[in-house]
């Protein structure tokens, strides 16, 4: 059974350092990996998809890279903002069952 | 950009009543998701369609059914309401999972008292 696991599970930096919260799997027979991001109390908004073929994938200041073979994401978010503080979501979809799998996600705090 | 509307943000209902909980997309999409989230354990998967009037249940679908009479609305359906299932319930849609990943909804944050 996939599972996924997210660390630190809660990370507090202050305004304009560059962090990385990761994410690993057990089961390397993935889709794609996907991250997200949950403000308190809302939905969740996709950040980045890593097809399983692509490294990388960047939008704005964030960078999400890929490591199948390895099991393991990672996000990059350069430049801190108070804004970006919130719960970090990663899932993976996997190849039996085409279904998502979550981690329990890492709580940023951003301190202005 | 894809819109997934789930039609109430807070619901307080009492135990043994029937709820609804409404899940509507924009954009055409075969799959829709319904997932509950919990602290500790995260989001679990109750029941997803991957068309009209198809229904697959999740890892949790006891105490639950759903409903897709329309492609574009999905429905949740917990028969008789009880306090275990007080959480957050999230819906989410796709036009192809494995290329195109999941859009959520804003969530429904459903108390039974």
């Amino acid at each position: 059974k996939q599972e996924v696991t997210q660390i630190p599970a809660a990370l507090s930096v202050p305004e304009g350092e560059n962090l990385v919260l990761n994410c690993s799997f057990t089961d390397s027979a993935i889709y794609n990996l996907q991250w997200f991001r949950q403000d308190p109390g809302k939905g969740l908004t996709s950040l980045l998809l890593i097809q399983s073929s692509q490294r990388e994938q960047t939008s704005g200041r964030l960078n999400a890279s890929l490591d199948k073979s390895s099991g393991r994401s990672t996000l990059y978010i350069a430049a801190s903002q108070p804004g970006d503080s919130a719960t970090y979501l990663c899932a993976v979809m996997e190849t039996s069952g085409s279904r998502l799998t979550f981690g329990e996600g890492t709580q940023l705090t951003v301190n202005p | 950009d894809v819109k997934v509307t789930q039609s109430s943000r807070y619901l307080v209902k009492r135990t043994g009543e029937k709820v609804f909980l409404e899940c509507v997309q924009d954009m055409d999409h075969e799959n829709m998701f319904w997932y509950r989230q919990d602290p500790g354990l995260g989001l679990r998967l109750i029941y997803f369609s991957y068309d009209v009037k198809m229904k697959e249940k999740g890892d949790i679908p006891e105490g639950y059914s759903v409903s897709r009479e329309k492609k574009e609305r999905f429905s949740l359906i917990l028969e008789s309401a009880s306090t275990n299932q007080t959480s957050m319930y999230l819906c989410a849609s796709s036009l192809n999972p494995t290329i195109r990943g999941y859009t959520f909804g804003s969530g429904t944050r459903l108390t039974v008292v």
